[in-house]
């Protein structure tokens, strides 16, 4: 079936350092691709979209590249900032109806 | 405008008791869903609408109850709550025909049944 996996936290990073949050999908059709933020206390906001393989999706400095080639769509920032401390979701959707999430990855960036 | 709001934002419940999760949008959205978030799983589908007056079931229906009176509301009932249903409950709403892009979530339901 679909699924996504992505890479298990948390993440420590310090201000200004170089993030990667990996993420892989397995689909039998072909999904668009999303990485969805939740802020504490919040409920998730989609950061980023891509809808087909080599689209490249950024919002608020962060990238990710639908690479069909290795199903992946990993997600990068050149120089985090304490206010990226969040849980990262990559999510995969077929159609109208379908939203399949991986499990998060938690980051906390330190001053 | 408020977008989805859940209520409450926390809960403890007693093995076997009832309640009911409260969702409500302004948003005029006629699709509306619930997920549940549990530790290592991301989150999963429970029961979505399409609009009002019509439910269907997601991916991990058992246990929980839905009905759809109104364009604005989507509450979610647990009938006799087991400790399995210990998760974080999330809401959320966007018009019917749109890509799963344009979802709203609410804040979250964090329940705890002992």
């Amino acid at each position: 079936g679909d699924s996504v996996t992505q890479m298990e936290g948390p993440v420590t990073l310090s201000e200004e350092a170089f993030l990667t949050i990996n993420c892989t999908y397995t689909a039998t059709g072909y999904p668009s691709l999303f990485w969805y933020v939740q802020y504490p206390g919040e409920g998730l906001q989609l950061l980023l979209k891509a809808t087909k393989a080599d689209d490249k999706g950024s919002n608020k400095g962060f990238e990710a590249t639908y690479r069909k080639e290795t199903t992946s769509f990993h997600l990068e920032k050149g120089s985090v900032q304490v206010s990226d401390s969040a849980v990262y979701f990559c999510a995969l959707s077929i159609g109208f109806q379908k939203l399949v999430f991986g499990t998060g990855t938690r980051l906390l960036v330190s001053p | 405008n408020a977008g989805v709001t859940q209520t409450p934002k926390f809960q403890v419940l007693k093995t076997g008791q009832s309640m009911t999760l409260q969702c409500a949008q302004d948003m005029n959205h006629e699709y509306m869903s619930w997920y549940r978030q549990d530790p290592g799983m991301g989150l999963r589908l429970i029961h979505y609408s399409v609009g009002a007056g019509i439910t269907d079931q997601g991916e991990v229906p058992n246990g929980y109850n839905v009905s759809r009176s109104t364009t604005e509301d989507f509450p979610l009932r647990l009938l006799s709550a087991a400790p399995s249903q210990t998760s974080v409950y999330f809401c959320a709403s966007r018009i019917t025909g749109t890509t799963n892009e344009k979802l709203f979530f609410g804040s979250g339901t964090q329940l705890s049944v002992l």
